[in-house]
């Protein structure tokens, strides 16, 4: 039974344009929300994070926005850059992270 | 560079074999998690231990088991294998027992059952 789910297993952007991930999640009892960005041949890395008393955090071009009543979170970038091409995986955590199956997002230049 | 390492690389066994995936966390991280990611999957959490205990479990299979040693590195061992058993293995560290939401990621270690 997945916990959290990434409907789109890709997304494609223009360069300088906005990038929207989005991730939906089950369990009412998760607090805490992370992004994570993956690179071919590399392990996940860190990218933002949002507690559950927050609706929204800002790290430069990245914000991570928490719907609660909806159980959604998504994570916009902008303006979108080549170097964000990437599978970006979102995880929701109470205990332990549970991870969405992440959607690969392509920058175009 | 996250400051998690894992070995080997690659590794590619027959179905029935055992194997051994190790990982060392980063310094002065107590946690260690371990992860398997198949094909089109998101990574499946399979068991945390902290300081040398094991705190938590996720899917793992009976036939999978892992330690935590006292100087913090652990080890995945995976036995039986079978064909599904082919995977992504990925390591991740943090801190402490209860924050366990930035967790480090090693580069993985992809395992090929034939």
């Amino acid at each position: 039974d997945q916990q959290v789910k990434q409907n789109s297993p890709s997304l494609s952007v223009q360069e300088g344009r906005i990038s929207i991930l989005n991730c939906d999640y089950t369990n009412s009892m998760f607090d805490y929300f992370l992004w994570y960005k993956k690179y071919p041949a590399e392990g996940p890395t860190f990218l933002i994070s949002i507690s559950s008393i927050k609706d929204k955090n800002e790290d430069g071009r990245f914000t991570v926005f928490l719907n609660k009543s909806a159980k959604h979170l998504s994570l916009h970038i902008v303006p979108s850059q080549p170097g964000d091409s990437a599978v970006y995986f979102c995880a929701c955590g109470a205990n332990n992270l549970f991870f969405g199956t992440g959607t690969r997002l392509t920058v175009i230049p | 560079d996250s400051g998690v390492t894992q070995t080997p690389k690659h590794l590619i066994t027959a179905t029935g074999q055992r194997v051994t995936l190790r990982c060392s966390p980063r310094s002065g991280d107590l946690s260690v998690y371990w992860y398997q990611q198949s094909l089109d999957q998101g990574l499946q959490f399979l068991i945390q231990y902290y300081n040398g205990e094991e705190r938590a479990k996720g899917n793992i299979l009976e036939r999978f088991s892992a330690q935590q040693f006292p100087d913090l590195h652990s080890e995945l061992n995976l036995s039986s294998l079978e064909l599904g058993d082919s995977a992504l293995y990925f390591c991740a560290s943090s801190p402490n027992r209860i924050s366990s939401y930035e967790q480090y990621f090693g580069p993985g270690t992809r395992l090929t059952v034939t």
